[in-house]
């Protein structure tokens, strides 16, 4: 398994541009999230999905859209880029925390990617 | 979610224990205790979980005081790659999605 997949890793913006974060998972997780962490921050939730066809706001939402037509994929959309969403943007993934002892809720968190908007 | 504090930084020396304390006096009875780490801009890795009852698996011990109003995660020799921000987060434990919530966290540094 890969696990969290997010490509690119690295992103330059110029302001008013457009791109789109992609976040794969192949663990078959129903759960999958965006977070965002600027310098210094912990880490804030944009955006998530309990399952494909639904998505719900986070803390941060502003600026951001999501889909998720698959279990796989959970994509973030930037539609017009601001200097305030340079950041490091994690994407996770979790299985539904539905009881038993080996099912901790855990989320499994891709590397990052590093975006700054210029 | 209740809401957690966590000092914002510690010293370890290595090879001593670590105790990383947090407090979540607004906790409610179905919400767990989790701890995560974060290693240098890394994406974050979970740690433990915990209800009621003390927790100890192969990383960490997690200690829950009976009122559950506090909790301490004790490496208990710490190294050098052990040096994160540690972050305590309360939570329901099932039908949450993917939400986390996370505070500041802790920035343990292990010092040899």
């Amino acid at each position: 398994n890969a696990g969290v997949t997010q490509t690119p890793k690295f992103q330059v913006l110029k302001t008013g541009q457009s791109m789109t974060l992609q976040c794969a998972q192949d663990m078959n997780h129903e759960y999958m999230s965006w977070y965002r962490q600027d310098p210094g921050m912990g880490l804030r939730l944009i955006h998530y999905s309990v399952g494909a066809g639904i998505t719900d706001q986070g803390e941060v939402p502003n600026g951001y859209n999501v889909s998720r037509s698959t279990t796989e994929d959970f994509p973030l959309r930037l539609l017009s880029a601001a200097p305030s969403q340079t950041s490091v943007y994690f994407c996770a993934s979790s299985p539904p925390s539905t009881g038993g002892a080996m099912n901790t809720g855990e989320l499994f968190f891709g590397e990052g990617s590093r975006l700054t908007v210029l | 979610d209740a809401k957690t504090t966590q000092p914002p930084s510690m010293d370890c020396a290595e090879g001593r224990a670590a105790n990383l304390p947090c407090n979540h006096s607004t906790i409610s009875g179905n919400e767990y205790v989790y701890w995560y780490r974060q290693i240098h801009s890394q994406g974050p890795q979970y740690i433990i979980h915990g209800l009621k009852n003390n927790e100890t698996n192969e990383m960490a011990s997690l200690i829950i005081t009976e009122d559950r109003k506090s909790s301490t995660l004790i490496l208990p020799h710490a190294t050098l790659r052990d040096t994160a921000v540690y972050y305590c987060i309360v939570r329901v434990h099932y039908n949450q999605g993917g939400k986390l919530i996370f505070g500041q966290g802790t920035e343990l540094s292990v010092k040899p």
